[in-house]
C-alpha cells in the first residue's frame, strides 16, 4: 500500500448506529486531518494532529469524534448523525506543522458516508 | 478574512483551448497559494503552488499567475485536453500550515 488509504470506500448508517473511519498513511508522515467535503461548499477542515496530539478542531459536533494513536492512523468515530452528515470525508497527511506555509497535503481518496 | 473565492463554479472549453480559474483572497497574511486537482473518486492531489515573492509559476501546460496588490490568483491550463476534466481547488495558507480551500471549479474539456 501507498500513499493514503482510506477505509471503508463507502458507508450508509442510520441515525442511531455507531460507525468508524479508517484513515492510514505510508508516507511517514506526523501530521494527519480529517476534512468534509460537500457539494458546492469549500473543503471544510475538521481535525488536525501532529505528531499524535490534536492542535485543530474546526468546531466540529461532539457526534464526531477523532482518534490518532500513532501519526500513521486516523479515525474518525460517528454516532447519532444526521442526515446533514452525509458527505465525503477526507483524511490527508503532511510533513508536520512546522510554522512555515509549504505543507503539501497528500489526501487519500474518502469515504462516501450517507446517512438515512 | 478567511475565505478564499474561487469562480467560475463549472468551465466548459474545448480540446486545445486555454482554461482559466481565478481566485481571490482577504488575509494578507497567506503566504502559499496551492491548486489541487479532483479526479472523480479521488481525493484532490496538490497541482502547482506559489509563493507571493514570483509573479507567475509555470510547470509544462499549468501556470499560475499571482497579482498581491489585487489579492488575485489563477490558474491557466494551456493547450487543455479531455484528460484534464477534473474538479479544480486554489486555496490558501498562512503559519502554521492550515490550508483554506475554494469552492472548486469543475472543468470539462471537450474533443
Amino acid at each position: 500500500e501507498t500513499g493514503v488509504t482510506q477505509t471503508p470506500r463507502h458507508l450508509v448508517m442510520g441515525m442511531t448506529n455507531k460507525k468508524s473511519l479508517k484513515c492510514e498513511q505510508h508516507l511517514g508522515h506526523n501530521a494527519m486531518y480529517w476534512y468534509k467535503q460537500s457539494a458546492k461548499k469549500p473543503l471544510e477542515l475538521m481535525f488536525v494532529y501532529n505528531f499524535k496530539e490534536q492542535t485543530e478542531n474546526n468546531s466540529v459536533p461532539s457526534r464526531f469524534s477523532p482518534e490518532c494513536p500513532n501519526s500513521s492512523h486516523l479515525f474518525l468515530h460517528l454516532h447519532t448523525l444526521q442526515p446533514e452528515d452525509s458527505a465525503l470525508y477526507l483524511c490527508a497527511s503532511s510533513q508536520g506543522l512546522s510554522g512555515r506555509a509549504i505543507n503539501e497535503q497528500f489526501f487519500g481518496p474518502g469515504t462516501r458516508l450517507t446517512v438515512l | 478574512q478567511q475565505q478564499v473565492k474561487q469562480s467560475p463554479q463549472s468551465l466548459i472549453v474545448q480540446k486545445g483551448g486555454i482554461s482559466i480559474i481565478n481566485c481571490a483572497y482577504e488575509n494578507t497574511a497567506f503566504d502559499y497559494f496551492p491548486w489541487y486537482q479532483q479526479f472523480p473518486g479521488k481525493g484532490p492531489a496538490l497541482l502547482i503552488a506559489i509563493r507571493p515573492d514570483v509573479s507567475e509559476k509555470k510547470e509544462g501546460r499549468f501556470t499560475i499567475s499571482f497579482n498581491k496588490s489585487a489579492k488575485q490568483f489563477s490558474l491557466h491550463i494551456m493547450d487543455s485536453q479531455p484528460g484534464d476534466s477534473a474538479t479544480y481547488f486554489c486555496a490558501a495558507s498562512a503559519p502554521p500550515d492550515k490550508l483554506i480551500f475554494g469552492t472548486g471549479t469543475r472543468l470539462q474539456v471537450f474533443p
